[in-house]
């Protein structure tokens, strides 16, 4: 595997059901992003960890909670969410620290909360 | 409300010709800024970044133009080639943490 990469690419989930997303970045980077994206809005920054460490958290409500157990995984559990939290969730990496800033994405995880 | 902006949320060009996709931003903390390409189904790929050091950057057929006193960002391509059809975001950041995103423009490239 190369690059970053998520699991599941599709979930469907009753408002009562507690499911998790799965990142995993082959990098070597020393950080990781979630991003929400929702239609006809430009994406939401949700968390940042930096050397696993959470250093921001963009007021997400907390029927979302990350994990992040080490540089490479990253987790996003859900536990009763709303309809309106359906969107495609992005995870990225990015190495902090060596001059360049650039993002890399991965191919995302498509919610759909009945 | 929103730092980056995207105004044109779609552009047709032939093939051949030059695509020029603008972003507007309203922070002027902002000092790096980022294009992303993305396709249906797939993640936001990297193209082609610039800093506030910089008016200019350029990587083969993409050019990126930062203009500072206006807070415009621009991505050149040409010649445009049918395969660059996909969604252009830009992203802008302050502390190259927490990037700012617009809502992204659709390019046609029409053989």
């Amino acid at each position: 595997e190369t690059g970053v990469t998520q699991t599941p690419r599709h979930l469907v989930m009753g408002m009562t059901n507690k499911k998790s997303l799965k990142c995993e970045q082959h990098l070597g980077h020393n950080a990781m992003y979630w991003y929400k994206q929702s239609a006809k809005k430009p994406l939401e920054l949700m968390f940042v960890y930096n050397f696993k460490e959470q250093t921001e958290n963009n007021s997400v409500p907390s029927r979302f909670s990350p994990e992040c157990p080490n540089s490479s995984h990253l987790f996003l559990h859900l536990h009763t969410l709303q309809p309106e939290d359906s969107a495609l969730y992005l995870c990225a990496s990015s190495h902090v620290g060596a001059g360049g800033y650039e993002q890399f994405f991965g191919p995302g995880t498509r919610l759909t909360v009945l | 409300d929103q730092q980056v902006k995207q105004n044109s949320p779609s552009l047709s060009v032939q093939e051949g010709r030059i695509s020029i996709l603008n972003c507007d931003y309203t922070n002027s903390m902002f000092d790096y800024f980022l294009w992303y390409k993305k396709y249906p189904a797939e993640g936001p790929t990297f193209l082609i970044s610039i800093s506030s050091i910089k008016d200019k950057n350029e990587d083969g057929r993409f050019t990126v133009f930062l203009n500072k006193s206006a807070k415009h960002l621009s991505l050149h391509i040409v010649p445009s080639q049918p395969g660059d059809s996909a969604v252009y975001f830009c992203a802008a950041s302050e502390t190259g943490n927490q990037f700012y995103f617009g809502t992204g423009t659709s390019l046609t490239v029409i053989p």
